[in-house]
Parts: structure tokens; sequence; C-alpha cells
């Protein structure tokens, strides 16, 4: 069973705040990615990491900034956060050799 | 451009009876095929995968078929419980050490008790 954990779950947020979603694994897997969901639609890539100190942008735009200093831990940040950026974002992560992703429950945002 | 297409929003199947459920993709590079199941408020589930080199993998009530020539995929699950009921997302990755997933839309599964 996958242990890979985000928080908050829900967040409601006015226009122009920073915020930061936390997303944490012990399963000890090298890689990590945050993902994009509106409903309905499907995920889309928008970071992702190999490691340690590496981090590169996906797919999709985005106007946010990951990290990822230590194999644990991987936050998403908004330095001022829109009403566009309302959305569900999911983190995964998988083993370095392997393809199936493991994915966290999520956090659904919304700016007002 | 949609390089991974499930064209069913939605499916409706009553229980005990198969439910198949269709992806298809552009992209003949893709090597690994998956398929989640996401509930609601709850990040997708991995369910079963196929490699290229496969055209069937099964696993309990659930096998996947892949035919390469005509690009498409699909997850038979029979029988079919309502605690199946949910979105079923099929993914795809190319070959590298990326390993980077390219979703499909999804489709809402709902078995009828």
């Amino acid at each position: 069973e996958a242990d890979i954990y985000q928080t908050p779950r829900y967040l409601v947020i006015g226009t122009g705040k920073k915020i930061t979603l936390e997303c944490s694994q012990t399963m000890g897997h090298d890689k990590m990615y945050w993902y994009q969901q509106d409903p309905g639609m499907e995920l889309h890539l928008i970071h992702y990491s190999y490691g340690v100190n590496s981090t590169e942008k996906g797919d999709l735009s985005s106007e946010s900034t990951v990290s990822r200093i230590r194999t644990e831990h991987f936050p998403l940040t908004l330095e001022s956060a829109r009403p566009s950026h309302t959305s569900q974002y999911l983190c995964a992560s998988s083993e370095t050799s392997g393809s199936a992703q493991y994915f966290g429950p999520g956090t659904r945002l919304t700016v007002l | 451009d949609q390089q991974v297409k499930q064209n069913s929003p939605s499916l409706s199947v009553q229980e005990g009876r198969i439910s198949i459920l269709n992806c298809d993709y552009t992209n003949s590079m893709f090597d690994y095929f998956l398929w989640y199941k996401k509930y609601p408020a709850e990040g997708p589930t991995f369910l079963i995968s196929i490699s290229s080199i496969k055209d069937k993998n099964e696993d309990g009530r659930f096998t996947v078929f892949l035919n390469k020539s005509a690009k498409h995929l699909s997850l038979h699950i029979v029988p079919s419980q309502p605690g199946d009921s949910a979105v079923y997302f099929c993914a795809a990755t190319l070959s590298g050490s990326a390993r980077q997933l390219t979703f499909g839309s999804g489709t809402q599964l709902t078995v009828l008790p």
C-alpha cells in the first residue's frame, strides 16, 4: 500500500495569498510528481523531480514552484494565488526503475 | 493534441455483468500502459498495467488488453461490483528514465445493484 500524504486536503484562500501545498512519501521513492486536475478533465503534469535538488517543469505551464531538499518531501508553492489557480492538485511518487505512480489524496484548492 | 483518449465519459453496467472500458492512443512510442481508479475527493489508485511486449495482463477481476496495431487498450472488470463505481483513467508512458505519464480524461463507471 502506498504511503503518500498531502496536506491540506481542502484549502479556500483569498486572492494574492502565498500558499504551500505539502506532499510527503515514506516509500523512499526517488521520483515525485505534481499533477493538476480540473473536474472531468485529464491529469496534467506540472512539476516532477528525479531526486534531491532535481526539479523540472511538466507539460502544463504553471505559476507554481517546487523544491526537493529531502527525498521524502516535495512541496508546491504559489507566491500569489489567483482564482485561475482553483483546481485539484495531486502529488505522486514512483521508484526509479518502476513505472507505476502512487498518488496522494490530493488538495482541492479554491481561490476566491 | 490529446495523445491518450477515453471517448466514453460514462458507462453504466448491471452488477455481476462485465464492464469494458476503452482507451485509444496516438503515440506509437508509448511502451507501458496503466489503469487507475479514482473516487471523488481521493487520489487515483493504481489498478493494473501492461507492457507493450504483451497483449494481455490479468489480475483477479481485472484484465487489460492491448492491441498495438489499433493503438487501443481496454480494461475488463468481471464480475462488476457496486464498489467498482468510480472514474477510471488510462495512462501511457514513453521509454526513458523520466517515465512521465500521459493520462486520458477518464470514464465514470456506475455499477447498478
